[in-house]
């Protein structure tokens, strides 16, 4: 497929466990972004990479969240000692070359919930 | 915080009216965008329009920015069922910069 893949698109953990979200971005997308979105409300930002670095991670809640994108490609969203608060829909989205110049293109998301 | 609000929260119109959703921001921007999202769905692009620019169409959406007032507005003529979604504007932080933050929504309900 041509669009930005998510996996899982559903995740259902008990609180303090560990959980691994994938983003496979738009082939050719340098600039990769984490949002997460609880009911009713906009995307919050997490993380944005371009290309393997973390360009800002000034979003991240705090340091049970970390984000890797190795390769410069597929991300991995990393959440430790999962806790209630952390259950919403966790977005990946793709760029060409970032936000400054263009659209992000979005994923479906990963609806996590945390028991 | 850079994000932006939208205003109204709800907006509940009939069929083949014009809907107006305005977004206001706090800081300089590069550019700013306007995104929609269906219930349970990612966010789709709808424009883009950049901060030395007045007023942008594309078919049925016309956006206005006034950098002055640090504030936009998303016109959606001749609404259909159809349009009914939730939409977002998001900015930048400025010339350079690439990440984008968004608002928190005006969810957009039209009655057939």
């Amino acid at each position: 497929g041509a669009g930005v893949s998510q996996t899982p698109s559903n995740k259902v953990t008990e609180k303090g466990k560990y959980v691994e979200l994938r983003c496979d971005p738009i082939s050719g997308h340098t600039a990769l972004y984490w949002y997460r979105q609880s009911l009713g409300q906009g995307p919050e930002f997490l993380i944005y990479f371009q290309g393997t670095g973390a360009a800002d991670d000034s979003g991240l809640p705090n340091d049970r969240f970390f984000a890797v994108r190795p390769e410069g490609s597929v991300s991995t969203l990393k959440i430790q000692r999962t806790e209630r608060g952390d259950s919403a829909v966790y977005l990946c989205a793709s760029s060409l070359q970032g936000a400054g110049t263009g659209e992000l293109f979005f994923g479906e998301g990963s609806r996590l919930t945390v028991l | 915080s850079q994000q932006g609000e939208e205003d109204p929260q709800a907006l509940s119109i009939q069929e083949g009216e014009n809907a107006t959703m305005n977004c206001s921001y706090k800081t300089s921007i590069n550019n700013l965008q306007w995104y929609r999202q269906n219930s349970g769905r990612g966010l789709v692009h709808l424009i883009l329009i950049r901060s030395n620019e007045r007023e942008k169409h594309s078919g049925r959406l016309r956006v206005t920015l006034d950098t002055s007032k640090k504030s936009s507005s998303l016109l959606i003529t001749a609404s259909r069922a159809a349009d009914t979604a939730s939409y977002f504007c998001a900015t930048d932080a400025g010339v350079g910069a690439n990440n984008l933050f968004f608002g928190t929504g005006t969810r957009l309900t039209v009655i057939p």
